[in-house]
């Protein structure tokens, strides 16, 4: 069966330090994988989405960036962290074939201070 | 893009009632998911449903596609229950990523 695995669960970094998120999933081959985040409230926005590897596309502008170096690895990354990158970061998965269902990671609680 | 939008926003129950969550979807759609966000902040998938209904307990999810909405039943409510319902649906595309509603906050109280 595939899994997905999310790390670390939290996260307390200072601002300006850099970020690197990872995230992994298995029993399953050429997925296609997104970052979503979830700021302070409800909704959950698309940060990045990715078909291949090194084939990165970006919803919206921002101080994130991420790499796809692994059909199954997916790394959501900054270089100098703001205020405002605080939130729960959301890591998913679906085959790329089909209208398949997508399914999350556990996520990643990330408190810029 | 599509539009998502989920009704009620705030919910609150006592333990054993039965309520109804709406999601409405401004375009045509092959798919649609709802999920449960914990108090731990997971996503747990309930329904993958175009269309048609389905049940799994309590829960049960029922997709009128043609009508652009879908609607989420919770029977017998418990306190477990609460948390974020979200609806989510597809952008179009090979990627098909997932556009979701701002979610409907549910507290069943005991």
């Amino acid at each position: 069966s595939q899994t997905i695995h999310q790390w670390p669960a939290t996260l307390v970094q200072p601002v300006g330090s850099p970020l690197s998120l990872e995230c992994t999933v298995e029993g399953t081959s050429n997925p296609n994988l997104y970052w979503y985040r979830q700021a302070a409230g409800r909704g959950l926005q698309l940060l990045f989405y990715s078909v291949g590897i090194g084939q990165i596309s970006s919803e919206v502008p921002q101080n994130l960036s991420a790499s796809r170096p692994q059909d199954r690895q997916f790394i959501l990354s900054s270089k100098k962290l703001l205020l405002s990158d605080s939130g729960f970061y959301l890591c998913a998965w679906r085959q790329r074939q089909g209208g398949t269902e997508a399914f999350f990671g556990q996520g990643t609680r990330l408190t810029v201070v | 893009g599509i539009q998502v939008e989920q009704s009620p926003p705030d919910l609150i129950l006592q333990e054993g009632a039965n309520s109804t969550l709406r999601c409405n979807f401004s375009d045509s759609v092959n798919n649609l998911q709802w999920f449960h966000q914990n108090p731990w902040g997971q996503l747990i998938n309930l329904f993958y449903i175009p269309s048609g209904t389905k049940q799994n307990g309590r829960l049960s999810a029922t997709t009128v596609a043609t009508e652009r909405y879908s609607l989420l039943y919770i029977s017998s409510s418990q306190t477990t229950d609460s948390g974020v319902y979200f609806c989510a649906v597809p952008v179009r595309g090979s990627a098909r990523q997932l556009t979701f509603g701002s979610g409907t906050q549910l507290t069943v109280l005991p």
